[in-house]
């Protein structure tokens, strides 16, 4: 089973401010690596899939990059309403599918 | 518009059997495959259990794999999870979620069921 790590555990940033979400899978798994963002309460919201595809209606201060073993994540200048956890998942040649565990981004 | 809704959560007792569904609107339910994944309280997402769009493959964790069943009835547009022999990790918030055509993401996420083991 391939695992997912996300660094760091939590991230402090400021209101306009960039934030680097990081993702590192055990083996490769090309593209095929998704980003979700969950606020507490609800359920987990697509925001990125192949990697670096913004779903439907998520704002361009949102992209992804990266294949292989390493992802980022980058909010370009962060909106009150981005604070939340955020959580990456390969897809590659599942099932399984595995999630990272996690880095909840939080105002500063 | 795309609607998932989990319903069949609730208390039960270690050892007991719970049945999840998940009814789905706004698109062609029989051409995607789902997936149920769960969140035990305050910790992070577990990919629980997936099925084809026509029932044909089903997937399982190792840590439920031979206590719950994965079911689909595309004539009802629902999604179940049978789930057996409950214990006290299985408890969680389980979503059920749509696989994306063409890829492997999880395009639309029901609300949460919220499961419960405890005597």
């Amino acid at each position: 089973e391939i695992v997912m790590t996300q660094s760091p555990a939590t991230l402090s940033v400021s209101p306009g401010e960039r934030a680097t979400l990081s993702c590192r899978a055990s083996q490769s798994v090309s593209s095929n690596l998704a980003w979700y963002q969950q606020k507490p309460g609800q359920a987990p919201r697509l925001l990125i899939y192949g990697a670096s595809t913004r779903a439907t209606g998520i704002p361009a201060r949102f992209s992804g990059s990266g294949s292989g073993t390493e992802f980022t994540l980058t909010i370009s200048s962060l909106q009150s309403e981005d604070f939340a956890v955020y959580y990456c998942q390969q897809y590659n040649n599942w099932p399984p599918s595995t999630f990272g565990q996690g880095t909840r981004l939080e105002i500063k | 518009e795309v609607q998932l809704v989990e319903s069949g959560g609730g208390l039960v007792q270690p050892g007991g059997s719970l049945r999840l569904s998940c009814a789905a609107s706004g698109f062609t339910f029989s051409s995607y495959a789902m997936h149920w994944v769960r969140q035990a309280p305050g910790k992070g997402l577990e990919y629980v259990s997936a099925i084809s769009s026509n029932g044909g493959s089903t997937y399982y964790a190792n840590s439920v794999k031979g206590r719950f069943t994965i079911s689909r009835d595309n004539s009802k547009n629902t999604l179940y999870l049978q789930m057996g022999s409950l214990r006290a990790e299985d408890m969680a918030v389980y979503y059920c979620a749509r696989g994306q055509t063409g890829d492997g993401a999880f395009d639309y996420w029901g609300q949460g069921t919220l499961v419960t083991v405890s005597s």
